[in-house]
């Protein structure tokens, strides 16, 4: 079953401009990690934020926390089309492993 | 190109078939993990794998049983399947279990039961 919820669920965009999706979840959190799926293929964590830190970044990836709010967003500045994919949040509520519904982005070229 | 890999990449099958999808890696994990992904739906888990020993069993059903037999590979065989079973089923593995750690994903093999 899923632990969260994302939205938007969809996004369309151009490119060159930033891309933010949110992350909701239901339980306590030691971490959150954000993965992307490309189409038809597996899974690629992009980052993973502790529940003490409130911000991450990686290369073009901003990642904020709000444990109090339990919620999470991933910013992607300067897109490009290859960042087209379905992005997705993943807590631990019980040991293993769950993820939110996903945001599939779109970035125009 | 992704460090887990997955055979076959495509399978399909009737229901009275008997397979097998496989799953490796050689980066030393020793948690190993299959999920199972509808179409534009995230992936759920279905079995972990912690140094060799099944872990966690997310009330799979009997028509799909797992096996680790080293810490590199990673089955799941699968018996009598369902229509409803046709789905992407995805491998990972991470150094050990735990949610601090990182997933690495295979490409999966998408299977299609008739």
């Amino acid at each position: 079953s899923q632990q969260g919820e994302e939205d938007p669920q969809a996004l369309s965009i151009q490119e060159g401009e930033n891309a933010t999706m949110n992350c909701s979840y239901k339980t306590s959190i030691n971490n959150l990690q954000w993965y992307r799926q490309n189409s038809g293929r597996g899974l690629v964590h992009l980052i993973l934020i502790r529940s003490n830190e409130r911000e991450k970044h990686s290369g073009r990836l901003r990642v904020t926390l709000d444990t109090s709010k339990k919620s999470s967003s991933l910013l992607i500045t300067a897109s490009r089309a290859a960042d087209t994919a379905s992005y997705f949040c993943a807590t631990f509520p019980n040991n293993d492993m769950r993820f939110g519904a996903g945001t599939r982005l779109t970035v125009k070229p | 190109d992704t460090e887990v890999t997955q055979t076959p990449k495509h399978l399909v099958m009737g229901m009275t078939n008997k397979k097998s999808l496989k799953c490796e890696q050689h980066m030393g994990h020793r948690a190993m993990y299959w999920y199972k992904q509808k179409a534009k739906k995230p992936p759920e888990l279905m079995f972990v794998y912690s140094y060799e020993k099944l872990s966690i069993n997310e009330s799979v059903p009997s028509r799909f049983s797992p096996e680790c037999p080293n810490s590199s590979l990673l089955n799941l065989h699968l018996h009598a399947l369902q229509p409803e079973d046709s789905a992407l089923y995805l491998c990972a593995s991470s150094q050990i279990a735990g949610s601090n750690q990182p997933q690495h994903f295979g490409d999966g093999t998408r299977l299609s039961i008739l």
